[in-house]
């Protein structure tokens, strides 16, 4: 029972690298989500996919491309990261529909020097 | 644009002494809002979703209630294992997506 699975749990950066965090379920779940969490703010909600072949950006997208693999896979990439990205990431997946709840990966610590 | 205001920000209780938390909402056509909870080093983990005014939902000692406004997850007689950071969250009518408040950490003393 794997549920959400996000790969690496932690990575550091220097500034400008680029590198890509990854993300798989095995719920058969039609919507994935990327959020990132930092003290203070809650989650923010940065690009989700309500169903494979859709992407749609979210609250704070800017600096990050998303790309829905297939169904299961849902990857995150920062092209050149800043110290700004410093964060705790997590992949979510849901059913899919109106009210649906939403189920969170252990989460992806990133670190940009 | 949706918004979730939680109080407080952290909560310190002794083992059986109860408390409420509060989450504040302002939401176009609200659709569920959902409390998670989520342990150090772990992510959200769902707990509760309530849809219209004067729903409750209860599980073991967490007790969650909805009025127009705002939400209250009430903690009846904690146990340390109840201690967490709970997060509240709400979905609009306008988008897909949920709009998380900055949660409460509550720590439970024995």
């Amino acid at each position: 029972n794997a549920g959400v699975t996000q790969t690496p749990k932690f990575q550091v950066l220097k500034t400008g690298q680029s590198m890509t965090l990854q993300c798989a379920q095995d719920m058969n779940h039609n919507s994935m989500y990327w959020y990132r969490q930092d003290p203070g703010m809650g989650l923010r909600l940065i690009y989700y996919s309500a169903s494979e072949g859709t992407t749609d950006k979210g609250e704070v997208p800017n600096g990050y491309n998303v790309s829905r693999l297939n169904k299961r896979e849902f990857s995150l990439r920062l092209e050149s990261a800043a110290p700004s990205q410093t964060s705790v990431y997590f992949c979510a997946s849901a059913e899919g529909g109106v009210n649906e709840k939403l189920f969170f990966g252990s989460g992806t610590q990133l670190s940009v020097l | 644009e949706d918004q979730v205001t939680q109080s407080p920000e952290a909560l310190r209780l002794q083992e059986g002494e109860s408390s409420s938390l509060n989450c504040s909402y302002t939401v176009s056509g609200l659709r569920g809002l959902f409390w998670y909870r989520q342990d150090p080093g772990k992510g959200p983990e769902f707990l509760f979703t309530l849809y219209s005014a004067g729903e409750e939902k209860e599980k073991e000692r967490l007790k969650a209630t909805l009025t127009k406004k705002e939400s209250f997850l009430h903690i009846t007689a904690p146990k340390p294992e109840d201690s967490a950071t709970y997060l509240c969250a709400v979905r609009g009518a306008a988008g897909n997506k949920l709009t998380f408040g900055g949660g409460t950490r509550v720590l439970v003393k024995p």
